[in-house]
C-alpha cells in the first residue's frame, strides 16, 4: 500500500490567495483527519471524518478554513483567503474501524505551508 | 477533556544506553494510548499502543511502554539507543467513548550520542 497521500508537499502563497490542500487516505480507512503542527501550539487536529461525513471540526480555527470528503478516497482542506499566522504543517491521517475502535492512525507525508 | 503531558522538551543519551521517554496522560476512564516518532520534514509513523491486557507493551524497533494506571503514565523504553533513534517522539492518548481523535502530547526530542 502506498498509505496515505498528500499534495502538494510545500506550498508558498500570498497573502489573500486561496489554498487547497489534498489527501488521499489509505485504501479501506473509514476515518480521515486533519491535523496542524505548529512549534508553538504542536499538533492539533483540525476535523475529522467518518465514511466522508464530517465528525467533529471543533477544531477548525474559523470560518476561512474549510474541509470535504466528496468520496472514500479524496479530502480536501481549503484556507481561503489565507494569513501568515497559517503558516505550518498540515497532516493528513486515516485509520479503519475495529471491533474496539481502536486502529492507530497512519499519517501522510504533511504539506508545509508557508503564507507570505 | 483529555491531555497529555510530556515533561521533557529534550532527552540525551549515549548509544548504547537505555532511554526512557516520559508521558502522563488525563483522561476520563480507561485510555487507549499510543505512541509515534517523527523523523525530520516526515510525517509521524506509529510505535505502539495499548489498548488492554499486559501492562508492558512491545512495539517496532525494539521499543516498549509500559502502562501505569495509578501513576497514569505511559513511558517509552528501549534498553539499547541507536543514533538512528534520535527523533522527535510524540505520545496520544484518547478515552473509549465514539469520539476516535487523539490529543497528542508536545512533543520531546531525543538526542542519541554516538
Amino acid at each position: 500500500d502506498a498509505g496515505v497521500i498528500q499534495s502538494p508537499r510545500h506550498e508558498v502563497t500570498e497573502m489573500g490567495q486561496e489554498v487547497t490542500l489534498r489527501c488521499k487516505p489509505i485504501s479501506g480507512h473509514d476515518y480521515l483527519f486533519w491535523y496542524r503542527q505548529t512549534m508553538m501550539r504542536g499538533l492539533e487536529l483540525l476535523i475529522y471524518f467518518n465514511n466522508n461525513v464530517p465528525i467533529d471540526d471543533s477544531g477548525m480555527p474559523e470560518d476561512r478554513f474549510s474541509a470535504k470528503m466528496p468520496n472514500a478516497s479524496f479530502s480536501t482542506l481549503k484556507i481561503q483567503p489565507s494569513e501568515p499566522r497559517d503558516s505550518a504543517v498540515y497532516f493528513c491521517a486515516s485509520s479503519r474501524t475495529s471491533g474496539q475502535g481502536t486502529y492507530e492512525q497512519y499519517f501522510g507525508p504533511g504539506t508545509r505551508l508557508t503564507v507570505t | 477533556a483529555q491531555s497529555v503531558a510530556q515533561p521533557e522538551d529534550q532527552v540525551n543519551v549515549a548509544e548504547g544506553n537505555p532511554l526512557t521517554v516520559k508521558c502522563t496522560y488525563s483522561v476520563s476512564g480507561n485510555p487507549y494510548l499510543f505512541w509515534y516518532v517523527q523523523y525530520p520534514n516526515r510525517g509521524l509513523q506509529f510505535l505502539l499502543k495499548y489498548i488492554t491486557g499486559d501492562n508492558l507493551v512491545k512495539g517496532s524497533y525494539g521499543f516498549e511502554a509500559e502502562f501505569n494506571k495509578s501513576q497514569t503514565s505511559f513511558h517509552l523504553k528501549k534498553p539499547s539507543a541507536l543514533v538512528s533513534d534520535s527523533a522527535l517522539y510524540f505520545c496520544a492518548v484518547r478515552d473509549r467513548t465514539g469520539r476516535r481523535a487523539l490529543t497528542f502530547g508536545s512533543g520531546t526530542r531525543l538526542q542519541v550520542q554516538p
